[in-house]
């Protein structure tokens, strides 16, 4: 089956300049997950969706982050304004159910100048 | 809150030689725990999980690794390194209330020396 798709893998910006990242997880797979994981630290989860429905965000930056899955299959993050701390990559991941192992993609690298 | 503490940021074995990478977890309720590896500039892939099933668990790649409620460790171990080990390493506990959220210790790099 197809993994977890991700794109961009690399990402240059400037500070207080927007972007944004696109995820598609395995086909069926109704959880999906957004982690940034800073240098040196694991992942954090920012923000979990079930189909289109948000079910975790308490620890993503509303002021500057957001993200969506509209129709429940493919999802996008965006930065606006970025900062240089949000340096990282940012991982998604889906799973079939909340219960059943997270399927990683290979994620974007954001560098904030 | 929960916590997941890996002792060691990088460790270095020979090849051949035995990997031991430590994990210790806190939870007030019997966990769900993993360990994930990861390759350079390559996401996460998932090793091996506890359930509360058998307390010692086998993985992919001939890593193994066994639930110590007594010493709240869960280390991940493989007999023999091989090159193709060196990775970074990620021990994690399912938040306990959560719909699936899991909980990342900082990482383990693993060095292989032929």
């Amino acid at each position: 089956e197809a993994g977890v798709a991700q794109s961009p893998r690399y990402k240059i910006i400037e500070k207080r300049q927007s972007v944004a990242f696109w995820c598609n997880p395995i086909s069926g797979h109704a959880t999906l997950y957004w982690y940034q994981q800073i240098l040196g630290q694991g992942p954090k989860l920012l923000i979990q969706f079930q189909n289109n429905g948000v079910v975790d965000d308490s620890q993503l930056p509303k002021d500057r982050f957001s993200a969506e899955r509209l129709k429940g299959v493919d999802s996008t993050l965006k930065i606006q304004p970025a900062k240089l701390e949000d340096s990282a990559v940012y991982l998604c991941a889906s799973s079939f159910s909340t219960n059943q192992p997270q399927h990683f993609g290979d994620g974007t690298r954001l560098s904030i100048l | 809150a929960q916590s997941v503490t890996q002792l060691g940021s990088h460790v270095s074995v020979s090849e051949g030689a035995l990997v031991l990478l430590r994990c210790n977890y806190s939870s007030s309720v019997p966990p769900y725990l993993f360990w994930y590896v990861q390759y350079p500039n390559q996401g996460l892939q998932l090793l091996l999980k506890y359930t509360s099933a058998a307390t010692l668990v086998k993985g992919i790649n001939g890593f193994e690794a066994e639930f110590k409620k007594s010493e709240t460790s869960f280390h991940l171990t493989k007999p023999s390194a091989h090159m193709s080990d060196a990775a970074e390493y990620f021990c994690a506990v399912k938040e306990e209330g959560s719909q699936g959220n899991l909980i990342f210790g900082k990482g383990t790099k693993l060095s292989v020396k032929p």
